[in-house]
């Protein structure tokens, strides 16, 4: 049981530069979300989906698409990277909102 | 908007002593609260859930308890040893919001020393 699986686990980017950061759950969880970290402002919340096909935004969408064709797969966009997105992402899965959260390792980007 | 505090941001303790670390929360309209531990540079490891429901929960040296009406959790380790050492963090899901969304607390740097 592998839980939740971000990759990749380091990545540096150019300014202006495309890429997508991928996640996977092997829990059947319906509900999986992005967060990022950052010094001094927690863990913020990017996108959530409560369902395959079903996604939303959460606190700082902006810069950042995401789509959910499977149950397993939540893939996080980055469209065009700017050096503001210099963080740590972390995926989420759970089961539903009653239910224990899981976070996949983090990938940390760096835009230069 | 549910606002997450958890005081001390750092604490140092000698091994082998019993300590608390403390979360605060402004709405006491919950679904749940979770612990949660990270060492630095690594994800986030699930300690303790505790349900709006219930009171406390126990796994090993680690107890939280919940305090819906004060709006305040605290994760209690007994006998710290110098591998408890990382940041410990709480959050909890808000009924205000959809979807599983947790809200963060900033956390507990906590340093226990041999």
């Amino acid at each position: 049981n592998a839980g939740v699986t971000q990759t990749p686990k380091f990545q540096v980017l150019k300014t202006g530069q495309s890429m997508t950061l991928q996640c996977a759950q092997d829990m059947n969880h319906e509900y999986m979300s992005w967060y990022r970290q950052d010094p001094g402002m927690g863990l913020r919340l990017i996108h959530y989906s409560v369902g395959a096909g079903i996604t939303d935004q959460g606190e700082v969408p902006n810069g950042y698409n995401v789509s959910r064709s499977t149950t397993e797969d939540f893939p996080l966009r980055l469209l065009s990277a700017a050096p503001s997105q210099t963080s740590v992402y972390f995926c989420a899965s759970s089961y539903s909102i009653f239910t224990e959260a899981f976070f996949g390792q983090g990938t940390r980007l760096t835009v230069v | 908007k549910q606002e997450v505090t958890q005081i001390p941001a750092a604490l140092s303790v000698p091994e082998g002593e019993n300590l608390v670390l403390n979360c605060s929360f402004t709405d006491s309209a919950i679904y749940n609260l979770q612990w949660f531990r990270q060492d630095p540079g690594k994800g986030l490891t699930s300690l303790l859930l505790i349900q709006s429901s219930q009171r406390e929960q126990t796994s090993g040296r680690l107890n939280a308890s919940l305090d819906k009406s004060s709006g305040r959790s605290t994760l209690y380790i007994a006998a710290s040893q110098p591998g408890d050492s990382a940041t410990y963090l709480c959050a909890l899901i808000a009924q205000e919001t959809s979807g599983s969304r947790l809200t963060f607390g900033e956390g507990t740097q906590l340093t226990v020393n041999p």
